[in-house]
């Protein structure tokens, strides 16, 4: 069964950048996963941020970009705000109309 | 404006069955491929199904083969998860998604969701 892993929790100073990654239990991730990244703050329903490995949705700012480091798909936030603590899922597609979210990592703003 | 609005969640025993049902409007839902996600308490967001904009190709997440259908009716622009054989760990926010693109799991519209309880 495929898995795909993400950091569980990540701290970044206010106007500091950070680094969430997504990657899978056996092999590379790459473009052809389409990764895409939402957030989701308690009790509201997850907004897509970027999909397709670095297309910005709608009304997202740029300081939300994503990419393939290495191995695995990254989202960068840079200039941290308050708000941008929330949980953060990357989401893969397997193909064959499979679709697998990672396990979401917490990002705190302190 | 865009809507999805799901219903059907209810307090079930294991082995039971329950139908959720997600209402669309504000759009030409015969036209995109839609989805279903879920959300244990507390937990991450799981992806569960989807189904093609006409019905034709559906594709079930392995915790949920042979266990739920995912379908459609155009003509009613609802979605539909009929689920069988239910188990505890199917306790979560069902929730309906609309994807920007064809089967990937990312999306411009998600509904509130419906809770489904599965407890003796």
């Amino acid at each position: 069964q495929t898995v795909v892993t993400q950091e569980p929790s990540f701290s970044v100073s206010p106007g500091g950048t950070v680094t969430l990654t997504c990657g899978l239990s056996s092999g590379s991730v790459s473009t052809s996963y389409y990764p895409s990244w939402s957030h989701q703050t308690p009790g509201q329903a997850p907004r897509t941020l970027i999909y397709s490995t670095n297309i910005r949705s709608s009304g997202v700012p740029d300081r939300f970009s994503g990419s393939i480091l290495g191995n695995k798909a990254a989202l960068t936030i840079t200039g941290a705000q308050a708000d941008d603590e929330s949980d953060y899922y990357c989401v893969l597609y397997l193909g064959s109309g499979i679709s697998v979210f990672g396990g979401g990592t917490k990002l705190t703003v302190l | 404006q865009v809507q999805l609005v799901e219903s059907g969640g209810d307090m079930v025993q294991p082995g039971r069955s329950l139908r959720l049902s997600c209402a669309a409007s504000g759009f030409s839902f015969s036209s995109y491929a839609m989805h279903w996600v879920r959300q244990a308490p507390g937990k991450g967001l799981e992806w569960v199904a989807v189904i093609s904009y006409d019905g034709s190709d559906k594709y079930h997440a392995d915790s949920v083969k042979d266990r739920f259908t995912i379908s459609r009716d155009n003509s009613k622009n609802t979605l539909y998860l009929q689920m069988s054989s239910l188990r505890a760990e199917d306790t979560a926010v069902y929730s309906c998604a609309r994807p920007l693109a064809g089967f990937y799991a990312a999306f411009d519209f998600w509904g509130r969701g419906t809770l489904v309880t599965v407890s003796s």
